[in-house]
């Protein structure tokens, strides 16, 4: 398996455009995760779904940004208008979530994004 | 809520020498998992070892074991014969047991610097 893949890797844009971020989780894998990293505040979690749906979005900064999974094998976040601030390296990850147990989370490769 | 507190920001240790990172945890719940994660320069996450709270023997992987003291939610990483590949960002994670919440919470991480 491919593992997770995101797109694009690196995204640098001017203040106020719209930016989506894209993630493919692995195959099989029925939960997903969009983390934010910075130096100030760490990894947080923005959002998480399973099964499609958005199970905690308490982690949303705010309106502008929304997060969809149209389908299992697809995810987006999308910030618009962006801001200096939302600069940052994004995380997506997957996992298998069953009734028993929970299988272990793997990262993509993350987007790292500028917002100038 | 849940934290992850990782007092050490910056650790430096010699090649084949041994090093332990700490973590610290605040939690209710007595059903849980705790993770340490490594993040290289490439900024991959990879998961180092994973501890399950019910568990009381320690988790071992090759040359990376756990001191797990769940009375006092401590939970530290130790490192033996440290490689030059083990320099990376160590980060601490608790994520809630059956029936809780899927999401990771993350400590700030520990910068590892390994010497020749």
């Amino acid at each position: 398996d491919a593992g997770v893949i995101q797109s694009p890797r690196h995204e640098v844009t001017e203040m106020g455009q719209e930016v989506t971020l894209r993630c493919k989780p692995i195959s099989g894998h029925n939960s997903l995760f969009w983390y934010r990293q910075t130096m100030m505040r760490g990894l947080e979690l923005l959002i998480y779904f399973n099964n499609n749906v958005p199970i905690d979005d308490s982690g949303m900064p705010e309106d502008r940004f929304s997060a969809k999974m149209p389908n299992a094998s697809f995810s987006t976040l999308k910030i618009q208008p962006s801001e200096p601030r939302d600069s940052a390296v994004y995380f997506c990850a997957s996992s298998l979530v069953t009734g028993v147990r929970s299988e272990k989370l793997f990262f993509g490769s993350g987007t790292q994004l500028s917002v100038l | 809520a849940q934290t992850v507190t990782q007092s050490q920001p910056e650790m430096s240790v010699q090649e084949a020498e041994t090093v332990t990172l700490s973590c610290t945890y605040d939690t209710s719940e007595s059903d849980y998992y705790l993770f340490w994660y490594k993040q290289p320069p490439s900024r991959q996450m990879i998961l180092v070892i994973r501890q399950e709270a019910y568990k009381q023997q320690n988790a071992t992987e090759n040359r990376f074991s756990v001191n797990f003291q769940k009375a006092a939610k401590s939970f530290s990483l130790k490192i033996s014969d440290s490689q030059l590949g083990d320099a990376a960002m160590y980060f601490c994670a608790y994520r809630a047991g059956q029936g809780g919440s899927e999401k990771l919470v993350f400590g700030k991480g520990t910068k590892l610097t390994v010497n020749p």
